[in-house]
């Protein structure tokens, strides 16, 4: 039973489209992230909710919008896709705290053409 | 501001030999500290963390890590490395709810 799954698992789609990549977790944790990496492997947090309240959002485009419509799910819509939004993009999950790790889904790997 | 720097890149060792993945932290309070791995095309896992509890701490696969403060370290480290140790592993800080990740170290192992 896949504890943080993630759809789809790729996704390519041309510049100017919207979007969404949906998240699931079933581990009962009332934290949910979502990350970028990028073509050289770099990791950066760009939203954090918990309890379906967004606590942190980084320097991330406005096109780019979280939706938790509840504490199991943490969707990411991007609107008017640029090349620059080709990357993976990782789901993660956690209890809340500051020394709790993190479980991360497999990736959905986003490709802009 | 808390950060992690991982000072390899790249790391070729053979099979059987020890592995030695260097990270060290910048912290102005005991951090919390993880390593996670990231095989091909997979998400990431993670190998173990450390929290100010005991300062050598053991992961899985055989995985085991040392906080030294005096040296602001956390090196990671097996003693035998298997094929199916390849792959990018991560060093990460813990700053509030966020994680910080290190730039990676990728793990070669020949046979």
């Amino acid at each position: 039973d896949t504890a943080v799954s993630q759809t789809p698992k790729y996704l390519v789609t041309q510049m100017g489209n919207d979007k969404s990549i949906k998240c699931e977790q079933n581990l009962g944790h009332d934290t949910m992230y979502w990350y970028k990496q990028d073509s050289k492997k770099f990791l950066k947090i760009m939203f954090s909710y918990n309890n379906k309240e967004l606590i942190i959002n980084e320097t991330v485009p406005n096109r780019f919008s979280p939706k938790s419509p509840d504490k199991a799910h943490l969707n990411l819509h991007i609107n008017s896709l640029e090349l620059g939004d080709s990357a993976v993009y990782f789901c993660a999950t956690s209890k809340t705290g500051v020394s709790y790790e993190q479980y991360f889904g497999p990736g959905t790997r986003l490709t802009v053409t | 501001a808390q950060s992690v720097t991982q000072l390899d890149s790249h790391v070729s060792v053979s099979e059987g030999t020890p592995v030695l993945l260097r990270c060290n932290y910048s912290s102005s309070y005991s951090p919390s500290l993880f390593w996670y791995v990231q095989h091909p095309n997979k998400g990431l896992q993670l190998l173990l963390k450390y929290t100010s509890a005991a300062t050598l701490v053991k992961g899985i696969n055989g995985f085991e890590a040392e906080f030294k403060k005096s040296e602001t370290s956390f090196h990671l480290t097996k003693p035998s490395a298997h094929m199916s140790d390849a792959a990018e592993y991560f060093c990460v800080v813990s700053v509030g709810q966020k994680l910080v990740f290190g730039t990676g170290t990728r793990l070669l192992v020949s046979p």
